[in-house]
């Protein structure tokens, strides 16, 4: 199947910096990526949308100005956590759809981020 | 409506026995249902994937029934092993403006006892 990696897989940061987390399709092209955040023992919440070449698009709740996605090229997608808090630790996971005609997406390992 | 309940929470099986996880939904537009796999600390892994115009689909130990009439769909593992011990996550997506984005169940936590 289809390699997406992430970069970081942990990262532990003071309170009050940015941290970015970037998300790649290793072998395919993605036009589209999704970011997902994840609390212990919890489910998946989707956070964003991520069209190449355009803004992100993302679900109600989500401070589009706290948690800046940027998808510049049709292998890349980059969330950028600003002035991070306690509360935004978490694993954060993104995942790609393979194709523009299908549902069926690839998640990368995710990124376990710790802010003290 | 654009909810997946998910059960049961957790689940635990002897090896070699069947594990059933179900999922309900109620969004009639949900057109597409998969299944995902996750080890603690690791993202996602898509298992098993199902389309309502089909009642059930199996590959290898992993089978998927899907109830149209009842918006429910279940998966089934058959000999169940202790390498099956993860976390198994239902989801749904519709089509239209929502496509792509799936909407997770809550999540089971089997066991597998060797």
């Amino acid at each position: 199947g289809a390699v997406v990696s992430q970069h970081p897989s942990r990262v532990i940061c003071k309170s009050g910096t940015s941290v970015k987390i970037e998300c790649r399709s290793l072998d395919f092209q993605a036009t589209t990526m999704f970011w997902y955040r994840q609390f212990p023992k919890q489910s998946l919440m989707l956070m964003a949308t991520s069209n190449e070449g355009s803004k992100a698009t993302y679900e109600q709740g989500v401070e589009k100005d706290k948690f800046l996605i940027n998808h510049a090229s049709l292998t890349l997608s980059t969330l950028t956590v600003t002035s991070a808090h306690p509360e935004d630790s978490s694993f954060y996971i993104c995942s790609a759809r393979v194709w523009t005609s299908s549902n069926e997406q690839f998640f990368g390992p995710g990124t376990r981020l710790t802010v003290l | 409506q654009q909810q997946v309940k998910q059960s049961p929470q957790s689940l635990i099986v002897q090896k070699g026995g069947i594990s059933i996880i179900n999922c309900a939904y109620e969004n009639t537009a949900f057109d597409y249902f998969p299944w995902y796999q996750q080890f603690p600390g690791k993202g996602p892994a898509l298992l098993i994937a199902i389309r309502p115009d089909v009642s059930e689909k199996k590959e290898g130990r992993f089978t998927i029934s899907f109830n149209k009439s009842a918006k429910q769909f279940s998966l089934h593992i058959m000999d169940s092993q202790p390498g099956d011990s993860a976390t198994y996550f239902c989801a749904a997506n519709a089509g239209g403006t929502s496509y792509g984005k799936l909407t997770f169940g809550q999540g089971t936590i089997l066991t597998v006892h060797p």
